[in-house]
C-alpha cells in the first residue's frame, strides 16, 4: 500500500534507566540478526548481533535477546546515557545475503 | 570515523539524469554493501559485492547498477532519476561475505542524493 512517511515508534528514556527497543522480524528463515544505532547526520552503527542458534547475547551495557517461537528481537541498554540517544535499528539476515531492516525506534535520553 | 568513505557528500541533479556515487570500503574489506535511505521506506539493502563479484541483490532498481573495481572501490550508478530517488545511499564494508559468519558491517557517512 502507500506510505505517507515513515513514524517512527519513540522510547523516552531517564537518564541512568535501563531501556528496551523491540523489534519483530518477518521471516523465519532469517538466521542472523544485528541491532544497529544511527544518530542524526551519521551511517548506521553495529552494535551487537545474534545468530539464531542462541537466545541472549551480552556486550557492554547491551544485551540482545532473540524469541524465534515468536519472532521477536530486543536490544536492553544498561544505565542509559544521553550519548544513547539515537534512532535503533534490527536487521534480518538469512541464506540469501540480503538485509531487511526495521523502521527503527527513535530513543530520547532524558538527563 | 568508520574507516569507510563515500563521495560525494551532497549531490543535486534534475529528473532524467545520470550519476556515480563512490565507496572507498575500509582496509581489509572485501564484501561492500550499498543501501537506500529515505524518508518513506527507511532503510533498504540494495546490492552486495564480494571481491569483485555480486554476492547479493536486494530491492535494486533496474535504472541502478553497481560494481566492485579490483582495488575493491565500488560504484553504485543511478540512471534515468527520478524526484522519488531522492535519499541518503549508504555503503557498507566488512571483512567478508555473509554466508555463514558474522561479520560486521562498517558504514560510510552517506551520500545525499536531491532530484530536483
Amino acid at each position: 500500500g502507500e506510505s505517507v512517511g515513515l513514524h517512527l515508534p519513540t522510547l523516552s528514556v531517564q537518564e541512568g534507566d535501563n531501556s528496551i527497543i523491540n523489534c519483530a522480524y518477518s521471516n523465519s528463515a532469517s538466521d542472523y540478526f544485528i541491532w544497529y544505532k544511527q544518530e542524526s547526520g551519521k551511517g548506521p552503527q553495529f552494535i551487537i548481533d545474534i545468530r539464531s542458534n542462541m537466545d541472549k547475547r551480552q556486550g557492554q551495557r547491551v544485551t540482545v535477546l532473540l524469541n524465534k517461537t515468536v519472532k521477536h528481537l530486543s536490544l536492553q541498554i544498561a544505565a542509559t546515557q544521553p550519548g544513547d540517544s539515537a534512532v535503533y535499528f534490527c536487521a534480518e539476515t538469512g541464506t540469501g545475503n540480503q538485509f531487511y531492516f526495521g523502521t527503527g525506534t527513535s530513543l530520547t535520553v532524558i538527563p | 570515523d568508520s574507516g569507510v568513505t563515500q563521495t560525494p557528500k551532497h549531490l543535486i541533479t534534475a529528473t532524467g539524469q545520470r550519476v556515480t556515487l563512490r565507496c572507498s570500503p575500509r582496509s581489509g574489506d572485501l564484501s561492500v554493501y550499498w543501501y537506500q535511505q529515505s524518508l518513506d521506506q527507511g532503510l533498504q539493502f540494495l546490492i552486495q559485492y564480494y571481491n569483485g563479484e555480486e554476492r547479493a541483490k536486494g530491492n535494486i532498481l533496474e535504472r541502478f547498477s553497481a560494481q566492485q573495481f579490483p582495488d575493491l572501490h565500488s560504484e553504485l550508478n543511478l540512471s534515468s532519476l527520478e524526484l522519488g530517488d531522492s535519499a541518503l545511499y549508504f555503503c557498507a564494508s566488512s571483512v567478508g561475505r555473509l554466508a555463514g559468519g558474522t561479520y560486521e558491517q562498517y558504514f560510510g557517512p552517506g551520500t545525499r542524493l536531491t532530484v530536483t
